[in-house]
């Protein structure tokens, strides 16, 4: 497997408080990804990174600030949590410009109450 | 913005009956890949395509590019239980890497 991981891989949260979740790998990898899941919707693209302090905006990226400062750690961070935001995220990483496969992490379930 | 839809939504099959997803794009796509989420986990690569009508073959999983780039599809020949799981595409559109999945099929499977 891919050296991906994320943290935490669970999280319970207040409305309006910040929420970061972290994804490090170890593979070296230029691109990296903040997916968000739900029911109905699929994977659903929130930023991604095509290196350090070079990140673009995804399909669902309001709400949603992300940090790039070394090349193995990407953070997503959720200024003030809402209801909306609970989900299934997950972080990727891709050996672009090469295979341009996706390698996914376990996935941080995030819950706003 | 780039739209990646998939249908159907849901497949229940008998085992031994075969099964197919398909991928539309509202822009033609530099490539399609597909991925297998099983149950519980998180999504594992299957496949790349590239070329325009392009068709490659894993064991009993047919994965197939459309002539404009625009759609794809996947058939699996007689399912098994194994089979069970969601299957995503995604698309990149352009020279980004931003990677668009469509809603995904889940596929379940009865014995």
């Amino acid at each position: 497997d891919a050296g991906i991981t994320q943290s935490p891989r669970h999280k319970v949260t207040e409305t309006g408080t910040p929420v970061t979740l972290r994804c490090h790998q170890t593979e070296n990898h230029r691109y990296m990804y903040w997916y968000r899941q739900d029911p109905g919707h699929g994977l659903r693209l929130i930023h991604y990174s095509y290196g350090v302090k070079d990140t673009d905006k995804g399909e669902v990226s309001d709400g949603y600030s992300v940090s790039r400062s070394k090349t193995e750690d990407f953070l997503l961070t959720l200024e003030s949590a809402t209801s909306s935001q609970t989900s299934v995220y997950f972080c990727a990483i891709s050996d672009l410009p090469n295979t341009g496969e996706l390698f996914f992490g376990e996935g941080s379930r995030l819950t706003v109450l | 913005g780039q739209q990646v839809m998939q249908i159907p939504q849901y497949q229940h099959v008998q085992e031994g009956e075969d099964f197919t997803t398909y991928c539309n794009s509202s822009t033609t796509l530099s490539n399609i890949q597909w991925y297998k989420q099983r149950p519980g986990g998180h999504p594992v690569f299957l496949i790349q395509l590239v070329k325009s009508g392009e068709v490659k073959k894993q064991k009993r999983l047919t994965f197939q590019f459309g002539e404009a780039k625009k759609n794809s599809s996947l058939h699996i020949t007689a399912t098994q239980t194994t089979d069970v799981g969601t299957y995503f595409c995604a698309g990149h559109s352009g020279n980004t890497g931003k990677l668009i999945f469509g809603q995904g099929t889940t596929l379940q499977v009865k014995p």
